[in-house]
């Protein structure tokens, strides 16, 4: 069945890039997004990227998708500890369809 | 700007009762979906109904039980609450495939509902 790993914690210092990785398995996945979780509150959306893209760029936040390796990438530059939470990577064969999620990345950005 | 509305942001029952967790988005969107969330294991799919009265199992569906009576409302039952069933719980909504990919806000989520069963 489908699955997405990820690592579960990644510790940075302010002001350097974190990289967060992902792997799925469903190479018929479509939409591959990024998810961010602070601390009591609900998911929100940070970025997402289509599975014919290889790379998405959007601020400080950039997403690289290898579609091959089936490997995708949040790179955030200049971290800051605002940035400090979980991601959740997460795949879906369509839009607006349930959403199949990694167990999270715990970032914490140290000043 | 979309609202994902959940009732309660925390809840303390005991075992065995009868646990109804509501959901209300003000969107107009078909889809919507409930998603429990515990540590180490991510955000797992419960329940989702892509239309009024429509609903299909996710993939933990088991103690639960959900109601879509309006389109815009989505309730969480629990029938008798087990200490196991003590987690973050998170609705969403989306717009339907084929409607378009409304960019950036694929599923908007609630802040979650953390409910603890005694």
């Amino acid at each position: 069945g489908e699955d997405v790993e990820q690592s579960l914690f990644l510790s940075v210092r302010e002001g350097d890039s974190s990289v967060i990785n992902c792997t799925y398995t469903d190479s018929s996945s479509t939409y591959l997004y990024w998810y961010k979780q602070e601390p009591g509150a609900g998911l929100q959306l940070l970025t997402y990227i289509f599975s014919n893209m290889d790379m998405k760029q959007d601020q400080r936040l950039t997403v690289l998708l290898n579609k091959k390796d089936k490997h995708l990438s949040l790179r955030i530059a200049d971290t800051q500890t605002g940035d400090s939470a979980i991601y959740f990577c997460a795949e879906s064969y369509q839009a607006g369809t349930a959403l199949i999620f990694g167990k999270g990345t715990t970032l914490s950005v140290s000043s | 700007d979309v609202k994902v509305t959940q009732s309660s942001r925390y809840l303390v029952k005991r075992t065995g009762e009868k646990v109804f967790l509501e959901c209300v988005q003000d969107m107009d969107h078909e889809n919507m979906f409930w998603y429990r969330q515990d540590p180490g294991l991510g955000l797992r799919l419960i329940y989702f109904s892509y239309d009024v009265k429509m609903k299909e199992k996710g993939d933990i569906p088991e103690g639960y039980s959900v109601s879509r009576e309006k389109k815009e409302r989505f309730s969480l039952i629990l029938e008798s609450a087990s200490t196991n069933q003590t987690s973050m719980y998170l609705c969403a909504s989306s717009v339907p495939h084929g409607a378009g990919f409304n960019s950036n806000q694929p599923q908007h989520f609630g802040d979650g509902t953390r409910l603890s069963i005694l």
